[in-house]
């Protein structure tokens, strides 16, 4: 199947500095990859769709600001927190789409941030 | 409400048993089903999709969608207790690529 990796898959940070998650696609192109958060025991909430050469979409009450999203090329995708706080702590999940009609969703095995 | 409620568990049975779950969703708009496997500390894992209504066989693994009652099903045959992880139900409409998952179930599979 197709593999997508993240990296790095743990980060502690200090309050009020900036953190960068790569996500890749590894055996494929994505012209659209997904950036999810996932609280201890919850499930996965989309935070936004990010699309090679576009602007990401947020979902309703994500700071586009806050969770800058880049997407330069066919197998990478970047998500920057900025100016992390404590409550940014989570783990951070991307999912790659290698057809835009396909129901196929691949993920990423997550990153965890911690921010002290 | 939720548009896709997933009971948390935990779910526990004895390895050999059939583990059963299920989600319920109120967008009748939803045409493309699916079930992830996610364990700890790890990215969610595609294990069945189906597309509208029906069942879907792969291996030890069943999926039922019954839309009239916005109800669909996972049943885990002969468990293991590798079978031990949170089992996500995901859905989304015929236009777009967006999915909605469920809460998660967390199973327990006991040798």
């Amino acid at each position: 199947g197709a593999v997508v990796s993240q990296h790095p898959s743990r980060v502690i940070c200090k309050s009020g500095t900036s953190v960068k998650i790569e996500c890749r696609s590894l055996d494929f192109q994505a012209t659209t990859m997904f950036w999810y958060r996932q609280f201890p025991k919850q499930s996965l909430m989309l935070m936004a769709t990010s699309n090679e050469g576009s602007k990401a979409t947020y979902e309703q009450g994500v700071e586009k600001d806050k969770f800058l999203i880049n997407h330069a090329s066919l197998t990478l995708s970047t998500l920057t927190v900025t100016s992390a706080h404590p409550e940014d702590s989570s783990f951070y999940i991307c999912s790659a789409n290698p057809d835009p009609g396909s129901y196929e969703q691949y993920f990423g095995p997550g990153t965890r941030l911690t921010v002290t | 409400q939720k548009e896709v409620e997933q009971d948390p568990g935990p779910l526990s049975v004895p390895e050999g048993a059939i583990v059963s779950l299920n989600c319920t969703y109120s967008n009748s708009a939803f045409q493309y089903f699916m079930w992830y496997r996610q364990y700890s500390r790890k990215g969610p894992e595609l294990l069945m999709y189906t597309y509208s209504s029906g069942n879907k066989e792969d291996g030890r693994f069943t999926a039922q969608v019954d839309k009239s009652s916005k109800y669909i099903s996972l049943f885990i045959r002969d468990s293991q207790p590798s079978d031990s992880a949170t089992y996500l139900c995901a859905m989304r409409v015929a236009a777009g690529n967006k999915l909605t998952f469920g809460g998660g179930t967390r199973v327990l599979v006991k040798p």
